[in-house]
């Protein structure tokens, strides 16, 4: 099964709070990262939180990370159509030789309508 | 500074035929990426180089799938004979040091190449 779940779709009104939800399966990983997509673009970091961190905000953004149960959570408050994209959930693992492999999730798509 | 730059951004071909990305990172970036993103999925890693060595191509399918980074800058993707199952993105990603030294590892990505396969 995929290492880095995500639901797949999220429909928010404008001004909302969106919330978009994520669990892993590595408790190694050392830092988890959200990234936006736009379409027809190559994938931008959002935030990121490292592993010891349960939470982080960020102007707008809002990252929950609870590690006993693997599950990370991205909170976009007063949600703008701007917003509308994919977003992506993702772990690094430090595999053998130090290195980190970034593997990521399916994508949730955020549509926001007025 | 400048983006991760892809080409071609799109390209069609038929099926057996061969086809080749190029990247170029950011500056400096010694780490980088190549992943297939098929559409409705998250980009799946297919090889990871430090500098011109391979970290990781162990999802890479070597019977078709080739890549290189010489000289430890730009790198190449190369698919032959490509299949069906071969459409998707080709995303390339830089990242400044993808070693577990201190920090996270934030990737920088490009546009990526959109392969067609008919």
């Amino acid at each position: 099964g995929e290492d880095v779940e995500q639901s797949l779709f999220l429909s928010v009104r404008e001004g909302d709070s969106s919330v978009i939800n994520c669990t892993y399966t590595d408790s190694s990983s050392t830092y988890l990262y959200w990234y936006k997509q736009e379409p027809g673009a190559g994938l931008q970091l959002l935030t990121y939180i490292f592993s010891n961190m349960d939470m982080k905000q960020d102007q707008r953004l809002t990252v929950l990370l609870n590690k006993k149960d693997k599950h990370l959570s991205l909170r976009i408050a007063d949600t703008q159509t701007g917003d509308s994209a994919i977003y992506f959930c993702a772990e690094s693992v430090v595999a053998s030789g130090g290195s980190y492999i970034p593997t990521f999730g399916r994508g949730t798509s955020l549509i926001v309508h007025p | 500074e400048a983006g991760v730059a892809q080409s071609p951004r799109y390209k069609i071909i038929e099926k057996r035929q061969s086809v080749a990305f190029w990247c170029n990172p950011i500056s400096g970036h010694a780490t980088l990426y190549w992943y297939q993103q098929i559409l409705g999925q998250g980009p799946k890693l297919l090889i990871q180089f430090q500098n011109n060595g391979v970290v990781d191509d162990s999802q890479l399918p070597k019977d078709r799938f080739s890549a290189e980074r010489l000289k430890g800058v730009d790198s190449t993707l190369k698919i032959q004979p490509a299949k069906l199952e071969d459409s998707a993105v080709y995303l390339c990603a830089s990242s400044l040091e993808g070693r577990a030294i201190s920090g996270a590892n934030v990737l920088t990505f490009g546009a990526g190449s959109r392969l067609t396969v008919l």
